[in-house]
């Protein structure tokens, strides 16, 4: 069962867009939602992360816009650069006491163009 | 964030052999996972490395083909058991950094071991 949808699959952006990456949960347990940025053959690095408890967490260019009861949580790039082109992962967990044991979205590629 | 390294990197093994891959942190964890990766999709998780006692596993994950071994709050390993074709991904461990401040447990992942089974 597929407990944290993610779409798209892929994404093109031009350079300087904005780059909008959406995942949507089932459990209403999870309590920790992050995104991850992997780029080839290295392991994914948390980009950015958010709580239920605020509705956006702006970081830099990434922002995490979440919606507590449409079971939604969206990335959003501003500016987008060519250097962003990677693999995003969404993942959701629920913290205990036996660790934060995170189920990870599909993946979306983006590819941002000159 | 902790600095992690595993290795081998990558390995290219024989059907019906075993793979040992080894996770470093540069600092006391408190919790270790271990993922895998098929090639392009997503990660999913083998099992939680336990300090001082047996790993607990995920639901289609057992010891026998994943054995984890976790000696101390900064070293675990992994072995891949009776390699077929299938077992062919990355693997990757992960900790847990606690953050005080707000609770979060921010995880961290390492490079990966890319494991190809012929």
């Amino acid at each position: 069962q597929q407990q944290v949808k993610q779409s798209p699959q892929s994404l093109i952006v031009q350079k300087g867009g904005i780059s909008i990456i959406n995942c949507a949960y089932e459990n209403t347990a999870f309590d920790y939602f992050p995104w991850y940025q992997q780029f080839p053959g290295k392991g994914p690095a948390l980009l950015i992360a958010i709580r239920p408890d605020v509705s956006e967490k702006k970081e830099g260019r990434f922002t995490i816009s979440f919606n507590k009861s449409a079971k939604q949580f969206s990335l959003h790039i501003m500016d987008s650069q060519p250097g962003d082109s990677a693999t995003y992962f969404c993942a959701a967990s629920r913290i205990t006491g036996g660790g934060n044991k995170l189920t990870f979205g599909t993946g979306t590629q983006l590819k941002v163009e000159l | 964030s902790a600095v992690i390294s595993q290795k081998p990197s990558r390995d290219i093994c024989q059907r019906g052999t075993s793979l040992t891959i080894q996770c470093q942190v540069d600092s006391q964890v408190t919790m270790m996972f271990w993922y895998r990766q098929q090639p392009g999709q997503s990660l999913t998780l083998i099992a939680t490395a336990n300090q001082g006692s047996e790993a607990t596993y995920e639901s289609g994950f057992v010891i026998d083909k994943f054995p984890i071994s976790r000696p101390n709050l900064t070293f675990s390993t992994l072995t891949v058991s009776n390699m077929s074709p299938e077992d062919s991904s990355i693997y990757l461990c992960s900790v847990e950094s606690l953050k005080a401040v707000v609770s979060y447990n921010e995880q961290f992942f390492g490079p990966g071991t890319r494991l190809t089974v012929l």
